[in-house]
């Protein structure tokens, strides 16, 4: 699986777009990009999920670039319950078996 | 919306103790897994379970730890004789289907210490 590299902490204003940047530049061509979240020391929490096109859910939107090696979540607009650790995930589409290697995430405050 | 429930949500237990950690997965999913995460640590794999045996283990999941689905709703984690370092939160999870699409869905945990 592709790995991925994500800024360790950022900072949003309630009420505005977080936008999470997600670095895999070694993404293969069958690999998906998946997005969960974990609320202070809850079960994570999926998110979002996309191979090339944008993807939109009642959540957040998902936008990647168009060579794929990169990719970023939006939330359009952050509340105090947005306040979590984000986790990019590259995972292969077939034969999986819910092996999903998460790393240290992105620790997103959002502030009033 | 369904869940994936977990219990206890707290277990204490002494070192070398056998400890059994229940949960009941949503019920229309037929993939089940565990993960855990130690105080401050990434999440962890530890095993996948799909049509009554384990699709995948990870390097944590040794001889010390077997998993069960004794009936139609329970999934089980067993630790056979617990150790210091297996105290953590133990995450289960559901899938409705394993072809690629890894939609997990994540129970709030049982937080396990070893003392």
């Amino acid at each position: 699986d592709a790995k991925t590299t994500q800024p360790p902490s950022m900072d949003c204003a309630e009420g505005r777009a977080a936008n999470l940047p997600c670095n895999h530049s070694t993404i293969s061509g069958n690999e998906y990009v998946y997005w969960y979240r974990q609320i202070h020391s809850q079960g994570p929490q999926y998110i979002i999920h996309g191979l090339k096109n944008n993807e939109t859910n009642e959540m957040a939107s998902l936008i990647i670039t168009e060579d794929r090696k990169s990719s970023t979540l939006i939330l359009p607009h952050a509340t105090l319950r947005d306040t979590a650790v984000y986790y990019c995930i590259v995972r292969v589409a077939t034969g999986n078996t819910g092996k999903l290697i998460f790393g240290q995430g992105t620790t997103l405050q959002v502030k009033p | 919306e369904p869940e994936v429930t977990q219990t206890p949500s707290h277990q204490v237990t002494q070192m070398g103790q056998e400890v059994i950690l229940r949960c009941v997965p949503i019920s229309n999913h037929l993939y089940f897994y565990w993960y855990r995460q130690i105080l401050g640590q990434k999440v962890e794999f530890l095993v996948s379970f799909y049509n009554n045996e384990i699709s995948e283990k990870s390097e944590i999941f040794d001889d010390q730890f077997s998993v069960e689905r004794p009936d139609g709703s329970n999934f089980t984690l067993k630790i056979r004789s617990t150790k210091l370092e297996d105290s953590a939160m133990y995450f289960c999870a559901s899938s409705e289907g394993g072809r690629g699409i890894e939609k997990l869905f994540f129970g709030s945990g049982t937080q396990l210490s070893v003392l």
